[in-house]
């Protein structure tokens, strides 16, 4: 067990809808990453927060979100679904900025009917 | 820019035997860390070893070893005596100082044989 919890494991929805992914840190980490893993992209980086702020943002889409809370509880919101989100998301957690390893939720499959 | 390249999409190797699973990387900064990652058909992504790019020997974890060879960018896992839960999707990932994210290789598919 990795101490990061992502909720909910599945979410099927259809498209044009919006979902909400939550990710709870592990204890005493300030940094959450997300990537978004598909079979043809691999694992891509969308975004990171450290301490409720805004670090990096990689290759997230204009219609997906995130914010980091003042309980470093984390959400990725996922509007106007397309057949092509459908991926497995994940939600890491680390000490630092620095070389400290990634620690990764279960992560959340969504699919896109 | 950073790049990891995994060139075995996949191995199959009998139960007992060591594997090594190739990754090399590209990057022009002197600091980085070098992490692999096991993704079992359950699909959780489990922290295996971390390798940081001034250390000065190679960093093991049991049953896991890192072969690092920094003059050829090169990071390969080792994996002794290999087990039936050995099976799963490995992903070799480096991180370069200052930089936030982490960046994957497309993964090796490792099937142990009884």
């Amino acid at each position: 067990d990795s101490g990061v919890t992502q909720t909910p494991k599945h979410l099927i929805t259809a498209t044009g809808q919006r979902v909400t992914l939550r990710c709870s840190p592990r204890s005493g980490d300030l940094s959450v990453y997300w990537y978004q893993q598909s079979l043809d992209q691999g694992l891509q980086f969308l975004i990171q927060y450290y301490n409720g702020e805004e670090r990096a943002k990689g290759n997230i889409l204009e219609r997906f979100s995130a914010q980091q809370f003042p309980d470093l509880h984390s959400e990725l919101n996922l509007s106007s679904l397309e057949l092509g989100d459908s991926a497995l998301y994940f939600c890491a957690s680390s000490v630092t900025d620095g070389n400290s390893p990634l620690h990764f939720g279960n992560g959340t499959r969504l699919t896109v009917t | 820019a950073q790049k990891i390249t995994q060139t075995q999409p996949g191995m199959f190797v009998q139960e007992k035997e060591a594997v090594t699973l190739d990754c090399t990387y590209d990057t022009s900064d002197p600091s980085y860390g070098l992490f692999w990652y096991k993704q079992p058909s359950s699909g959780e992504m489990i922290f295996l070893i971390y390798q940081g790019s001034y250390d000065q020997q190679n960093a093991t974890e049991g049953r896991y070893s890192l072969n690092f060879q920094k003059a050829r960018k090169s990071a390969n896992l080792v994996i002794s005596a290999s087990q039936l839960g050995d099976s799963a999707m490995y992903f070799c990932a480096m991180r370069v100082q200052g930089a936030q994210k982490l960046v994957f290789g497309q993964g090796t598919r490792l099937t142990i044989n009884p």
